[in-house]
C-alpha cells in the first residue's frame, strides 16, 4: 500500500530538548516536504527536498532542520524546541515539485512545554 | 503576497444536497490547483486537481471549476453524504518553479442526516 509514514503520532516534550520526527515514503517519490498546521493559519511549508541531498527552505523554516540522505526518508529535526513550535506536523511526498498529487502522512501532534 | 483563501470557514448542508465550496487565489502565475479533504485526525487527502489550461474537471461526485479571470476556484460535491464531512482545502502551486503548495485556510463541511 502506497503510504507516507510519520513517527511519532503524538509527542510532548520540554523546551530545548532536541527531537526528530521521522517520515518515510514507499512510493519512490523524489519530492518530499514538511508542513505545519495551526488553527487559523492553515498548512504552511517548513522545508522541502527535491531529491537526495537537495533540501531548501519553505515559508516557515526557522527553528527546524531536515536531511535527505536517502530517497525514502525525510526527517524533521528540532534542535531546541520552543513552545511556539507546538503544532500539527505533516510530511508529504509527490513525484514532482507540487505539480502533481501530494500524499500526506497521518500527522504528528507536537506539544512543547 | 501569494495567498489562497476560502470564502467561508464553515458550510452546513443536508444529506443529499449539493455542496459548493469556494476559494479565491491571488497569484495569477499559478498554473495548478488541488482540492484536499482532511478528516479529523488524518492527513489531507487528494480529491481532485485542475491545471490552468482547463476551466472544469469532473471526478466521481466532485467537480472543480476554475475561473482565471476572477481567480476563483470552486469544488462542487454532488449528493453530499455524511462521510463527506471534513475540512476542505484548496491549494495552488507557487514559489520558485512551483516548489511549494500554498494552502487556503480551509472550509469545514458539516453534513447532517
Amino acid at each position: 500500500e502506497a503510504q507516507v509514514t510519520q513517527n511519532p503520532r503524538y509527542l510532548i516534550t520540554v523546551t530545548g530538548k532536541k527531537l526528530t520526527v521521522t517520515c518515510s515514503q514507499n512510493m519512490n517519490h523524489e519530492y518530499m516536504s514538511w508542513y505545519r498546521q495551526d488553527p487559523g493559519l492553515g498548512l504552511r511549508q517548513i522545508y522541502y527536498s527535491m531529491n537526495v541531498e537537495v533540501t531548501d527552505k519553505g515559508d516557515v523554516p526557522e527553528g527546524y532542520k531536515v536531511s535527505r540522505k536517502e530517497k525514502r526518508n525525510f526527517p524533521l529535526i528540532l534542535e531546541s524546541p520552543s513552545p511556539n513550535q507546538t503544532s500539527l506536523y505533516f510530511c508529504a511526498s509527490s513525484t514532482g515539485p507540487m505539480n502533481t498529487e501530494a500524499f500526506f502522512g497521518q500527522g504528528t501532534r507536537l506539544t512543547v512545554v | 503576497g501569494e495567498s489562497v483563501g476560502l470564502h467561508l470557514p464553515t458550510l452546513s448542508v443536508q444529506e443529499g444536497d449539493n455542496s459548493i465550496i469556494n476559494c479565491a487565489y491571488s497569484n495569477s502565475a499559478s498554473d495548478y490547483f488541488i482540492w484536499y479533504k482532511q478528516e479529523s485526525g488524518k492527513g489531507p487527502q487528494f480529491i481532485i486537481d485542475i491545471r490552468s489550461n482547463m476551466d472544469k474537471r469532473q471526478g466521481q461526485r466532485v467537480t472543480v471549476l476554475l475561473n482565471k479571470t476572477v481567480k476563483h476556484l470552486s469544488l462542487q460535491i454532488a449528493a453530499t453524504q455524511p462521510g463527506d464531512s471534513a475540512v476542505y482545502f484548496c491549494a495552488e502551486n507557487a514559489g520558485q518553479a512551483g516548489t511549494a503548495l500554498i494552502f487556503g485556510k480551509g472550509t469545514t463541511l458539516s453534513v447532517s442526516s
